[in-house]
């Protein structure tokens, strides 16, 4: 079955210092990973998307299929960083969708 | 463009009735899906409506029902409300794969 793991439910690190939010997914196809963010009172929002490998306010995530991961990663947080992240799965042709559980990060200043 | 509008934004209701939440999706927008949101559980898929068919279902038992109408807004009802019941419900409509959120009907079952 799909399934998306965020092992940590809280992560907390300090302004400055690298962020690595977990992901793992299990899926015997081809799939389209994403990232959403949703900051203190304000709606879910896409992050990104592995297909376009594009840098988002400073977040990048890459794709490995060898340790079925799709990690969030930024080299500096800053304290803006401050949200509940969720990674989600899309599958049978854009037509399923599976989220993990979430991970709120903390950025101490 | 609006954005994905839920209606209302908050609910208290007790134990055994029964509430309909309302999304409306962004224009142009034929997929409609439903999460349940809390802090224990995380995110939860509902059911996912497309041309106001039921194409996905999540694993929640028959109290939680929904449709979609041919102007693709979508209602969800819960019936028999339950204390567990209590969460912020998201509305999602998608296109070509990224998914636009509503801010949530946050229901309070007391």
């Amino acid at each position: 079955a799909q399934r998306v793991t965020q092992p940590e439910k809280l992560l907390s690190v300090f302004k400055g210092a690298p962020v690595e939010l977990k992901c793992n997914y299990s899926y015997s196809g081809s799939p389209e990973l994403f990232w959403y963010v949703q900051y203190s009172r304000q709606r879910l929002q896409l992050l990104l998307r592995h297909i376009s490998r594009e840098s988002i306010k400073g977040f990048t995530a890459d794709l490995n299929k060898g340790e079925t991961s799709f990690h969030l990663k930024k080299p500096f947080a800053q304290e803006e960083d401050s949200a509940m992240y969720y990674c989600a799965l899309m599958w049978g042709g854009y037509q399923k969708v599976t989220f993990g559980t979430g991970t709120k990060l903390q950025v101490i200043p | 463009k609006a954005g994905v509008t839920q209606t209302p934004r908050y609910l208290i209701k007790t134990r055994g009735q029964q509430v309909t939440l309302s999304c409306s999706p962004i224009s142009g927008h034929r997929s409609v899906s439903w999460y349940q949101q809390t802090p224990g559980q995380g995110l939860q898929f509902l059911f996912e409506y497309f041309s106001e068919t039921q194409r996905n279902k999540g694993n929640f038992p028959g109290r939680f029902s929904g449709r979609q109408f041919s102007n693709s807004r979508s209602e969800m009802n819960v019936s028999t409300l339950e204390l567990g019941d209590s969460a912020l419900y998201l509305c999602a409509s998608a296109l070509q794969g990224e998914a636009f959120f509503g801010q949530g009907t946050r229901l309070t079952v007391v």
